[in-house]
């Protein structure tokens, strides 16, 4: 069976640091993978998807950056902190245009 | 691109009662259709889904009926407990590689 992991569970970072987070998924080959941030009580903001190793599309233009190194794993990072980029970071799989999406547990970020 | 909107933002309903929450969409190439439970701390599990061939899927408390012609589908859950308090997402798709979320809805069933 399919099953995706993303850590870490909780971060504090002070502003000005870097960030990186990392999402990997097993059982599955060739996934589209997401990154969403969830600020408090809100919806989920698309970040980045890609399709494939290398292929990263952003959907908004911000202090974060992310990369497909390999075929199942999916890293966020910032150079950078800052405040705002405080939220609830999940990482998610889906094997298709049609398909549903299977959710990481998420990884919570406070930048002090 | 997909412009979602869900109603209401927020519901609560005593243990038992029904409740019902609704997701409008902008892309008429919308085919897939589902709706996603989000519990405190946890990311989002899908609960239910359904495609656009099909009018009305229930899996046992839960329900989906779907509008195409007016571009909504909504959640419907009888019988609620307790344990359905969470925040529900509908996410509408199409042939695209990217899933757009509504802005949730805070359902509090109080028992």
């Amino acid at each position: 069976s399919q099953t995706i992991h993303q850590w870490p569970a909780t971060l504090v970072q002070p502003v000005g640091s870097p960030l990186s987070l990392e999402c990997t998924v097993e059982g599955t080959s060739n996934p589209n993978l997401y990154w969403y941030r969830q600020a408090a009580g809100r919806g989920l903001q698309l970040l980045f998807y890609s399709v494939g190793i290398g292929q990263i599309s952003s959907e908004v233009p911000q202090n974060l950056s992310a990369s497909r190194p390999q075929d199942r794993q999916f890293i966020l990072s910032s150079k950078k902190l800052l405040l705002s980029d405080s939220g609830f970071y999940l990482c998610a799989w889906s094997s298709g245009a049609l398909k549903s999406y299977t959710f990481g547990s998420g990884t919570r970020l406070t930048v002090v | 691109g997909e412009n979602v909107e869900q109603h209401p933002s927020t519901l609560s309903v005593q243990e038992g009662d029904s409740a019902v929450i609704k997701c409008t969409y902008s892309d008429s190439a919308s085919n897939y259709f589902p709706w996603y439970k989000q519990e405190l701390g946890k990311g989002p599990q899908l609960i239910i889904d359904i495609r656009s061939n099909v009018g009305e899927k229930k899996d046992q408390r839960i329900a989906v009926t779907l509008n195409k012609t007016a571009k909504h589908f909504s959640l419907h859950i009888t019988e609620t407990q307790p344990e359905d308090s969470a925040v529900y997402f509908c996410a509408p798709r199409g042939n695209n590689n990217d899933m757009r979320f509504g802005a949730g809805t805070r359902l509090t069933v109080k028992p």
